[in-house]
């Protein structure tokens, strides 16, 4: 069974740093692109971000409200994804999902707030 | 960016009724490599979103056949052939295309 499992989310105060994992499991999580994706309480889905797999490069690619504070990693060793957000911002208030497109995790909660 | 625009979004069906969402991008979602990335999600209350179809019309793991995706290039279609108490939530349609990935606003589902 495909499971994948966020945590790390909690309050933290504007201009602090958090770092949000997602740790996969039942399928090769060398073999996916893993894609992070946010939902403001009350709101839409807004993608933020992924990582390509190693075959891929592993490269990162980053929604512009993100770019430069947010960074996405991945330990293909440990199934595990990694979202470092810096700077936060009360704006970034959201539930944090982490996702393979097929596949998606409960989703943890940050809340930035002073 | 692309941006993706749903119709209708709020629905209220009876059960065993039919429902039809639309999705519309604003520019084509249709690949060199032949394929057309358009994506259909359901996020039930409380929970996170699900797959239901990628590729615009092909049905994931386990998603009941009353669900089907249809259309291609710009314009794009969810039916449930008959609603089920189950099937309400907000439907989203997703591309990925051309980063960033973006979502339609989201079209919530009520059964009467």
């Amino acid at each position: 069974e495909v499971q994948l499992v966020e945590s790390g989310g909690g309050l933290v105060q504007p201009g602090r740093s958090l770092r949000l994992s997602c740790t996969a499991s039942g399928f090769t999580f060398g073999d996916y692109a893993m894609s992070w994706v946010r939902q403001a309480p009350g709101k839409g889905l807004e993608w933020i971000g992924f990582i390509r797999s190693k075959a891929y490069g592993g490269t990162t690619e980053y929604a512009a409200s993100v770019k430069g504070r947010f960074t996405i990693s991945r330990d293909d060793s440990k199934s595990i994804a990694y979202l470092q957000m810096n700077s936060l911002k009360t704006e970034d208030t959201a539930v944090y999902y982490c996702t393979s497109v097929d596949y998606w995790g409960q989703g943890t909660l940050v809340t930035v707030s002073s | 960016d692309i941006v993706m625009t749903q119709t209708p979004l709020s629905l209220s069906v009876t059960p065993g009724q039919p429902a039809s969402i639309s999705c519309k991008s604003s520019q084509s979602l249709l690949h060199s490599d032949g394929k057309t990335y358009l994506y259909w999600y359901l996020q039930k209350p409380g929970q996170p979103p699900q797959l239901l179809i990628y590729e615009v019309s092909n049905r994931f793991s386990g998603v009941p056949d009353r669900f089907s995706g249809s259309g291609s290039g710009t314009d794009f279609t969810l039916k449930i052939s008959r609603v089920e108490a189950e099937d309400v939530g907000v439907y989203y349609c997703m591309q990925s295309i051309q980063l960033p990935k973006t979502f339609g606003q989201g079209t919530k589902l009520e059964i009467k």
